[in-house]
This record gives C-alpha cells, sequence and structure tokens, in this order.
C-alpha cells in the first residue's frame, strides 16, 4: 500500500499564529484528503484534493501530485483548531501518523 | 441527510460478552468501512464492504464479525474480546470502494473491555 508521512509530529502554537502541515506520499494517488479530529474522536472532512488548491476560511490545501507531497495552512488558528490533523490517500486509505496541534491562548 | 450514524457511542464489555457495534447512513455509498483507532494512533482499516459483500479483510482475529445486511447498515459484532481491544471504532462510508469523492466518518464507538 501506500506510505503517507506526516510531519511535524507535534506543533504547538500560540493563538493568531499561522502554521503549515506536509504530508508525503509513495506513490501517485487517485485522491486525498485531509481530516481534522477533534478531542472528543470525531473525523471531520476538511479537504479532499488530488491536485491543486482549495481554500475554506482560515484552511487551505494544497497537492503537488507530481511531487507526492499535500500542504495544509493553517491561518490565524484558534484554540478550536486543537486537535490531531491527518490526511489519506484515497487509493486504500490508509493514513499517515497525523500532526497533533495544540492552540493556545 | 449527509451523515453517518453509529451507536452505542460508548460501550463497556466483558471479556465473556457478545455485543455489536452499528454503523448507519442513507446517502446512497455503496462502500462501508470499519476503523480501529487507538489512544495516540491514526485509524486502522479493519474491513471494506463494497456492494454489501466484504472485500478486504485485513487480517482481524474472528472475535470481530462484521455484517451489511444492506447498503445503508453496517455491523461490527464483538465476542470474546480482549482488554487490548479497547479502542475508538469508527466507521465511514464513500460513494465507491477507495473512492475519489472523498469518505465521510461517524463519531465513534469507544470501546472498553474489562
Amino acid at each position: 500500500g501506500i506510505q503517507v508521512e506526516q510531519s511535524p509530529p507535534d506543533l504547538i502554537l500560540q493563538e493568531g499564529a499561522n502554521s503549515t502541515l506536509r504530508c508525503n506520499f509513495s506513490d501517485s494517488v487517485n485522491n486525498l484528503q485531509w481530516f481534522h479530529q477533534n478531542p472528543w474522536g470525531q473525523l471531520i472532512n476538511l479537504f479532499y484534493i488530488p491536485s491543486g488548491t482549495k481554500q475554506n476560511g482560515r484552511l487551505s490545501a494544497t497537492t503537488v501530485a507530481t511531487e507526492r507531497y499535500s500542504l495544509l495552512y493553517i491561518s490565524s488558528s484558534q484554540t478550536t483548531d486543537s486537535g490531531v490533523y491527518f490526511c489519506a490517500a484515497s487509493n486504500d486509505m490508509r493514513f499517515g501518523a497525523g500532526t497533533r496541534l495544540t492552540v493556545k491562548p | 441527510d449527509t451523515e453517518v450514524t453509529q451507536t452505542p457511542k460508548h460501550l463497556v464489555m466483558g471479556m465473556t460478552n457478545k455485543k455489536s457495534l452499528k454503523c448507519e447512513q442513507h446517502m446512497g455509498h455503496r462502500a462501508m468501512y470499519w476503523y480501529k483507532q487507538k489512544a495516540k494512533k491514526p485509524p486502522e482499516l479493519m474491513f471494506v464492504y463494497s456492494y454489501e459483500k466484504l472485500s478486504i479483510n485485513e487480517s482481524v482475529p474472528s472475535r470481530f464479525s462484521p455484517e451489511c445486511p444492506n447498503s445503508s447498515l453496517l455491523n461490527l459484532h464483538l465476542h470474546a474480546l480482549q482488554p487490548e481491544d479497547s479502542a475508538l471504532y469508527l466507521c465511514a462510508s464513500s460513494q465507491g470502494q477507495f473512492s475519489n469523492y472523498g469518505y465521510t466518518f461517524g463519531s465513534g464507538t469507544r470501546l472498553t473491555v474489562v
């Protein structure tokens, strides 16, 4: 299966700061999905993005399929952004290890 | 309806008990998935059903028995579990198996085996 690697594993930010999370994948993917898992365990779809750039409010994502990576940008972070961010390749829906984000007030 | 509903939200069971987890979706999705997630780990794929047939079993022990009675419903039957099976169990659905159009997850069942 496709190997998915995420970085950094942990990230601590002050409220209002910006951040970039990275997802590398070992082979070409049909699609790539970003999720946010809140402290209660709910996995929330953020983006599915095979290539190009998408934006949704303070969040945006870019996938460069030819170079096998995707980036998730969080701007003006809020405490409610805390949680774990996962990417998953839709070829077989295997998840990366995640980035644990803590936003401090 | 754009949700995947899982019940119960919490379950405590003894090692000799038999229990079932339920997952339901009414989005017309034809693929459904069970994942297991241990604390501080990513979700791990357990089973995939495509058009109500078991498509993938990731070498899951037989004490976990999936069932897909119809296209909207997915069950996970549990029997003789071990304490190490305690985890968050997540259900997901998609238009087709490993769809290009994204996945929707339920909120999970938090299982504790005592």
